[in-house]
């Protein structure tokens, strides 16, 4: 079965430190999306990609950088950890129209200390 | 950019009705999204609406009303397994964003 996968689960950094949470969908789609979750805010949205080499900002993008070189993942790399990163990021994937329902993966819990 | 309210929490009875009410502000909109989400758990896809009115799918019904900003989900006979969090979120007028509510966490009780 296609399904969409996120790793790692669960995630503990210091300060200062890069980190890379890995995306991957098996559905072939085109898009894919990186949110986070944190209390009192629900879910927004930090980057997107519409296929291969495209890119885009989200909501929340500052700090965060995204790269799209096939279609099955999007990594989301934290350039330099901060404690305000800490959160439930989650991955979400779409076929081609923009009102396609979206999928999402199990989520990354990370917490920078 | 796009403003989403739902309540934050409902308390419902196992085999009751309850509405969950989500109220919009954009400055574009192009259809209104409702996921379920259990605690611990990815969201998953309930409904989709883009033209007003009232779209029913087993036990769970969502209405639109774009003149107003509103949309609500209505779930019959409550179950405990519906115990959970229900996000509504706008569709951006480009169509290539989301805007989630802070979700209204829904507790059925027997």
């Amino acid at each position: 079965d296609a399904e969409i996968t996120q790793s790692p689960r669960h995630k503990i950094t210091e300060t200062g430190r890069q980190v890379t949470l890995a995306c991957h969908q098996t559905w072939n789609h085109n898009n894919m999306f990186w949110y986070r979750q944190d209390l009192g805010h629900g879910l927004r949205l930090i980057h997107y990609s519409y296929g291969v080499q495209d890119t885009n900002k989200g909501e929340v993008s500052d700090g965060y950088s995204v790269s799209r070189s096939n279609t099955e993942d999007l990594p989301l790399t934290l350039e330099s950890a901060a404690s305000s990163q800490t959160s439930v990021y989650f991955c979400a994937s779409s076929e081609a129209a923009v009102t396609d329902t979206q999928y999402f993966g199990p989520g990354t819990r990370l917490t920078v200390l | 950019g796009q403003n989403i309210d739902q309540p934050t929490e409902m308390t419902a009875t196992e085999g009751a009705i309850v509405q969950i009410n989500c109220t919009y502000q954009t400055s574009g909109f192009n259809g209104l999204f409702w996921y379920q989400q259990h605690a611990g758990e990815a969201p998953t896809f309930l409904s989709y609406n883009v033209l007003d009115g009232l779209e029913e799918k087993g036990r769970f019904s969502s209405f639109l009303s774009r003149s107003k900003g509103y949309s609500y989900l209505l779930l019959k006979e409550l179950q405990m397994k519906d115990s959970a969090s229900y996000l509504c979120a706008a569709l951006n007028n480009a169509g290539n964003m989301l805007t989630f509510g802070g979700g209204t966490r829904l507790m059925v009780k027997p």
